[in-house]
């Protein structure tokens, strides 16, 4: 079945705890991306990777970091949580080159930081 | 750069009205647009797209979307509610510039509530 994965589902964690979630997708797109979803604001985009190795900020990137070391996965980093990022995460892929091309999204990860 | 509006944040109908959920872009030529639905606890899924020709669209679950360029709009339909169709609703832009092929701008959703 074609889908995205993100792990863990949900997480509460303190300030300043080092964290990953992980995101896999298993249709080789070559196109992933993350976003948080806070009420009020919909969704907006962290960071995006056209391919391996190949990333670049979204619109609110300040206090993330991601990867690319292989095509199927996509982990977004929290070096230093803070409160502020407390959200709702969800990775997306999809084929590169054309935003014809349809962005599947994972299940999305509840991220609680005290 | 673009944006969505989408100005109703909460939206109650009965079960078998019909259905009309309003979305607003901003984009200096003919978009990319989605509409997405978030079910409780779910990710996103596409419901529909408009790229190019009719400008009327079909999507699953018995939606469809009217793109019309005069009034900068993408309004969601759907002509008879189900209880089932109670979720979040996101409307979503995307530009046709190559540099950010896949970029979506989302709007900040429409919540529908289904009353029996």
């Amino acid at each position: 079945e074609a889908q995205v994965t993100q792990n863990p589902r949900y997480l509460i964690t303190v300030t300043g705890k080092k964290l990953t979630v992980t995101c896999s997708q298993n249709m080789n797109h070559e196109y992933m991306s993350w976003y948080r979803q806070d009420p009020g604001l919909g969704l907006r985009q962290i960071y995006y990777s056209m391919n391996v190795e190949v990333t670049d900020k979204g619109d609110v990137p300040e206090g993330y970091k991601v990867s690319r070391k292989e095509k199927r996965n996509f982990p977004l980093i929290l070096e230093s949580p803070s409160p502020n990022q407390t959200s709702l995460y969800f990775c997306a892929s999809s084929k590169a080159g054309s935003m014809q091309e349809t962005q599947y999204f994972g299940p999305g990860t509840r991220l609680l930081v005290l | 750069a673009q944006s969505v509006t989408q100005p109703d944040i909460h939206i109650t109908v009965s079960e078998g009205a019909s259905l009309e959920l309003r979305c607003n872009y901003s984009y200096g030529a003919t978009p990319y647009l989605f509409w997405y639905v978030q079910s409780p606890g779910q990710g996103l899924q596409l419901l529909l797209k408009y790229f190019s020709g009719d400008t009327l669209v079909q999507g699953i679950k018995g939606f469809e979307a009217e793109f019309k360029r005069s009034q900068s709009s993408f309004n969601l339909r759907k002509p008879s509610v189900h209880w089932s169709d109670a979720a979040e609703y996101f409307c979503a832009v995307g530009a046709r510039n190559t540099g950010t092929a896949s970029k979506l701008t989302f709007g900040t959703g429409t919540r529908l509530q289904v009353t029996l």
